[in-house]
């Protein structure tokens, strides 16, 4: 098992360019999450999965959108980036054991806005 | 305003002894929380967790305390070891789960 994948590791995007961002898990987990973590500020959640064709806004949703193309995969688009955008985005997925609120997370994209 | 607070920001342990890593919340519709480990230029993992059941939970060299009266949590490790060094948040659910609240993570620091 692969666990959780994310591509690409580094990026680095000029204000206004657009670019997805994208999550796979192979352990056929339904709930799925992006967040962004900054400094001195854990993780925030920016949009939430929780199965196929069902995605919610969390607490930073604005400047992003997400689809949930299937069970796997879960991508995060940036239509128009912006310096704000810059941050470690990490996607995560739950639904091992009922019940389980264990997230296990992918290992980030790192995003330069210029 | 910040449900889940970490108030130090870093620690520093030798190897051997004991770290103790703090966690307060103020929402008390909290009624499970969870400890993530983070090494650089990786995502975190989980590394254990206490429903407010309970007041006590333990997984080898890890123990985590809850105190639902004074909405403090914390993590001991015994021994510390230089393995352990890395950035640690603790976390709670909301609403089953469709929602996250971490902390803003506390850096643990074990010299040899």
């Amino acid at each position: 098992n692969a666990g959780v994948t994310q591509t690409p590791k580094f990026q680095v995007l000029k204000t206004g360019q657009s670019m997805t961002l994208q999550c796979a898990q192979d352990m056929n987990h339904n709930s799925m999450y992006w967040y962004r973590q900054d400094p001195g500020m854990g993780l925030r959640l920016i949009y939430y999965s929780a199965s196929e064709g069902t995605t919610d806004k969390g607490e930073v949703p604005n400047g992003y959108n997400v689809s949930r193309l299937n069970k796997r995969e879960f991508s995060l688009r940036l239509e128009s980036a912006a310096p704000s955008q810059t941050s470690v985005y990490f996607c995560a997925s739950i639904g091992g054991e009922w019940n389980s609120y264990e997230q296990y997370f992918g290992p980030g994209t790192r995003l330069t806005v210029t | 305003d910040q449900q889940v607070k970490q108030n130090s920001p870093s620690l520093s342990v030798q190897e051997g002894r004991i770290s103790i890593l703090n966690c307060d919340y103020t929402n008390s519709m909290f009624d499970y929380f969870l400890w993530y480990k983070k090494y650089p230029a990786e995502g975190p993992t989980f590394l254990i967790s206490i429903s407010s059941i309970k007041d006590k939970n333990e997984d080898g060299r890890f123990t985590v305390f809850l105190n639902k009266s004074a909405k403090h949590l914390s993590l001991h490790i015994v021994p510390s070891q230089p393995g352990d060094s890395a950035v640690y948040f603790c976390a709670a659910p909301q609403n089953y789960g469709q929602n996250f609240v971490f902390g803003p993570g506390t850096r643990l620091s074990v010299l040899p």
